[in-house]
């Protein structure tokens, strides 16, 4: 039972166009939300996260919108570098656990020049 | 900083045999983790380690799976006897307690076990 879903394995975009990245989780426990990026042979590096009581937070390129009505969050990568071509995990973490992260299963990104 | 060291980077071995991974963590982290990455289950925690006491272990698998933390700089990952099914990425990550959610990752070792 996947309580975090990345329904797309790849994603490809043109570099300076805006990419993408979905996720849906299904336990109304999440209260925090994470996105780690991870180059190949590498472990995944932590890029930008979002409490529950937000909707929207920024930093730079990097967007994670929050509608927890859906159940859904989104990175967006504005805009996208031939540098940014790696998997990105959705992870999630309950109230009151901040330790324990459930991780989706990655999308691919692939930026092309 | 050299950031968490994970050894060895690959490792084969034949089933039935003891398998043990290693860790550094981050000096100065009080938390470690350890997970495992499948093709069929992504990446999950396998145990959590505060201040080098195991707070939660409830992702180990089996009883064949064994994790220690006798150090703040070090901690092992034993599965005996090693089974085909248990070949994985296993990665280990520290973080400080407070800042849990960002932790940092090691490369990982990829055990085969053949």
């Amino acid at each position: 039972d996947q309580q975090v879903k990345q329904n797309s394995p790849s994603l490809s975009v043109q570099e300076g166009r805006i990419s993408i990245l979905n996720c849906d989780y299904t336990n109304s426990m999440f209260d925090y939300f994470l996105w780690y990026k991870k180059y190949p042979a590498e472990g995944p590096t932590f890029l930008i996260s979002i409490s529950s009581i937000k909707d929207k937070n920024e930093d730079g390129r990097f967007t994670v919108f929050l509608n927890k009505s859906a159940k859904h969050l989104s990175l967006h990568i504005v805009p996208s570098q031939p540098g940014d071509s790696a998997v990105y995990f959705c992870a999630a973490t309950p109230r009151g656990s901040n330790y324990k992260l459930t991780f989706g299963k990655g999308t691919l990104l692939t930026v092309n020049p | 900083d050299a950031g968490v060291i994970q050894s060895p980077r690959h490792e084969v071995t034949e089933m039935g045999q003891e398998v043990t991974l290693r860790c550094k963590p981050i000096s100065g982290h009080n938390s470690l983790f350890w997970y495992r990455q499948t093709m069929m289950r992504g990446l999950e925690l396998l145990i959590y380690f505060n201040n080098n006491v195991p707070i939660d272990d409830s992702g180990m698998p089996e009883d064949r799976f064994s994790a220690k933390m006798p150090n703040a700089s070090f901690s092992t990952l034993k599965i005996q006897p090693s089974e085909p099914r248990d070949s994985a990425v296993y990665f280990c990550a520290s973080s400080l307690a407070d800042r849990d959610t960002e932790a940092f990752f090691g490369q990982g070792t990829r055990l085969t076990v053949v």
